[in-house]
């Protein structure tokens, strides 16, 4: 079935680090791939989002490039803020109106 | 801008009791969706209304029941509540009329069952 995989955390990085949160997806067709984020005790927020192949989402910061080739859709920001300490979640969904299927989560640890 | 409103944001229960569960979507969203977040865990989808009506169903207990009213908003009743239905409940919305497939959150429900 469909399926999202993220790498696996906690990621613990330094501020103004690079930052790469890998997710890959498998699927029959062409879904559309989203980023969300959870800071601690909050919602889930839309981070991004890209609805076919080759596009490219970003907000903030952060960005992420729909592969189909590969079927991955990596998180990236160049310069990571304390602020950006979070949850984030990759997920796809295939229809409007339809499910999002998420991934596991992967955690990331600013310090100062 | 207007959010997805839920209510209680928490709310603590004995097993065996009763829940309901309340959702306000996004003015002029007309989909609503309920996911479950247990602790550590990645959203799982329960169930989704289009217009008042049922769309999609994923892995909700038949102890759970949902609708959606004529004002769009919706409810999720959790009956016989069990030790392992202590979670985050989120409500999302969408317009599919808008033809947009993002779905936007809520801040959850913080469902304790003792």
């Amino acid at each position: 079935g469909d399926s999202v995989t993220q790498m696996e955390g906690p990621v613990t990085l330094s501020e103004e680090a690079f930052l790469t949160i890998n997710c890959t997806y498998t699927a029959t067709g062409y879904p559309s791939l989203f980023w969300y984020v959870q800071y601690p005790g909050e919602g889930l927020q839309l981070l991004l989002k890209a609805t076919k192949a080759d596009d490219k989402g970003s907000n903030k910061g952060f960005e992420a490039t729909y592969r189909k080739e590969t079927t991955s859709f990596h998180l990236e920001k160049g310069s990571v803020q304390v602020s950006d300490s979070a949850v984030y979640f990759c997920a796809l969904l295939y229809n409007q109106g339809g499910k999002l299927i998420f991934g596991q989560g992967t955690e990331l640890s600013v310090k100062p | 801008a207007a959010g997805v409103i839920q209510s209680p944001r928490h709310l603590i229960k004995e097993k065996r009791e009763t829940a309901t569960l309340k959702c306000y979507p996004i003015p002029r969203h007309d989909t609503v969706y309920w996911y479950q977040q247990g602790p550590g865990q990645d959203p799982q989808f329960l169930i989704s209304f289009y217009e008042k009506m049922q769309s999609d169903k994923g892995s909700i207990p038949d102890r759970f029941s949902a609708q959606q009213f004529s004002d769009y908003h919706s409810e999720l009743n959790m009956s016989s509540l069990e030790l392992g239905d202590s979670a985050l409940y989120f409500c999302a919305s969408s317009r599919l009329a808008g033809d947009t497939d993002t779905q936007y959150f809520g801040p959850g429900t913080r469902l304790t069952v003792l």
